[in-house]
């Protein structure tokens, strides 16, 4: 199947610094890209989606200033989250589709952001 | 409102058979996934149904009714790495935007 790469697998950062997650397709071209935020025991929270070239559209509830998102490149997404707090501290996830898959989104490996 | 409901939690023994259920309410319906998530991993994908019926493929069996909003993951000769949550997710249009269930949490005992 299609790879995505997500980097950083874990950060841990002071409380009011921003942090950046980069989402990457390695072979193969992401037209859409989905962010998700998942909280201990709880379901995938969609954050956001967005689609190359264009602004992301944000789920409700969502601060679209706090949680930047850029989608610049058909391979590549990123998400940063500005002037984090300790209640951003979270297993943030990517998933990307496009390339020859018609159904399912392929994910990448996931980011655990803890703000002390 | 969208609603996807499963089971918090299921215990199993290891060379069993473990049947995890998922019903959804749903404006909408474009197809039915099944994951995997090991505790502090990105889900992995297992099945998708999009008509009615059964899908096989290995240990891992998915089913589909649409009429009954009723789905079901069927995991044959249980391993113990097969203990993880198991999340089934439903597609409510053309868009890739996926409703994600809570997750079904599968402990597997020797």
């Amino acid at each position: 199947g299609a790879v995505v790469s997500q980097h950083p697998s874990r950060v841990i950062c002071k409380s009011g610094t921003s942090v950046k997650i980069e989402c990457r397709s390695l072979d193969f071209q992401a037209t859409t890209m989905f962010w998700y935020r998942q909280f201990p025991k709880q379901s995938l929270m969609l954050m956001a989606t967005s689609n190359e070239g264009s602004k992301a559209t944000y789920e409700q509830g969502v601060e679209k200033d706090k949680f930047l998102i850029n989608h610049a490149s058909l391979t590549l997404s990123t998400l940063t989250v500005t002037s984090a707090h300790p209640e951003d501290s979270s297993f943030y996830i990517c998933s990307a589709r496009g390339g020859f898959s018609s159904t399912e989104a392929f994910f990448g490996q996931g980011t655990r952001l803890t703000v002390v | 409102g969208q609603n996807i409901d499963q089971p918090t939690e299921m215990t199993a023994t290891e060379g069993a058979i473990v049947q995890i259920n998922c019903t959804y309410q749903t404006s909408g319906f474009n197809g039915l996934f099944w994951y995997q998530q090991h505790a502090g991993e990105a889900p992995t994908f297992l099945s998708y149904n999009v008509l009615d019926g059964l899908e096989e493929k290995g240990r891992f069996s998915s089913f589909l009714s649409r009429s009954k909003g009723y789905s079901y993951l069927l995991l044959k000769e249980l391993q113990m790495k097969d203990s993880a949550s198991y999340l089934c997710a439903v597609r409510r249009d053309s868009n890739y935007q996926l409703i994600w269930g809570a997750g079904t949490k599968l402990i597997i005992k020797p």
